[in-house]
């Protein structure tokens, strides 16, 4: 089934860097997500882009999206502890309802 | 705004006992959906519905049935449950739709099977 693949799988970094994440998925999609997941919690959206944006801002967040090469990076600028947590990207094929997640990329960041 | 309810958070069963995972959202969304997160594998479809009345099925659908007889609420059951059901499911809402909506999880029912 179509599915976003993250990498990397796991990153570590110091506080004040930059984590970058990339998502690649397979088929034509009309947008795509990317939500953040807290040990032990549920799902929280961070952001969705459509197809005929390339490159989309909130906060500290970055996303872009590339249709011809089938890939979205998430970028989190001045990453702080608190952005310790699981990227997932999901998107869904066409007028499909269904939403399909990558296995995701977990983040840490280092005080 | 209680958002999306998941009960209960934890649950024991055994090989062969059914049990019913509950799913509530009190922002009159029309569509829901039920997911099982394992570890390694992402989270992982199981069932949906775009409305009252309406399901059908997702990636991993065996072993589960769902029904949505009101907008709020969408069940989830395991008519006997086995080891490899042993998951986290997490349950999900969003005003219409999947594509270009923002999903609203619930924290999740941890689920173990003996």
């Amino acid at each position: 089934s179509q599915q976003g693949e993250e990498d990397p799988q796991a990153l570590s970094i110091q506080e004040g860097e930059n984590a970058t994440m990339n998502c690649s998925y397979k088929t034509s999609i009309n947008n795509l997500q990317w939500y953040r997941q807290n040990s032990g919690r549920g799902l929280v959206h961070l952001i969705l882009i459509r197809s005929n944006e390339r490159e989309k801002h909130s906060g500290r967040l970055r996303v872009t999206l590339d249709t011809s090469k089938k890939s979205s990076s998430l970028l989190i600028t001045a990453s702080r502890a608190a952005d310790t947590a699981s990227y997932f990207c999901a998107t869904s094929e066409g007028g499909s309802e269904k939403l399909v997640f990558g296995k995701g990329t977990k983040l840490t960041v280092n005080p | 705004n209680a958002g999306v309810t998941q009960t209960p958070k934890f649950q024991v069963l055994k090989t062969g006992q059914s049990m019913t995972l509950q799913c509530a959202q009190d922002m009159n969304h029309e569509y829901m959906s039920w997911y099982r997160q394992d570890p390694g594998m992402g989270l992982r479809l199981i069932h949906y519905s775009v409305g009252a009345g309406i399901t059908d099925q997702g990636e991993v659908p065996n072993g589960y049935n769902v029904s949505r007889s009101t907008t709020e609420d969408f069940p989830l059951r395991l008519l006997s449950a086995a080891p490899s059901q042993t998951s986290v499911y997490f349950c999900a809402s969003s005003y219409s739709g999947a594509a270009g909506q923002p999903q609203h999880f619930g924290d999740g029912t941890r689920l173990s099977i003996l």
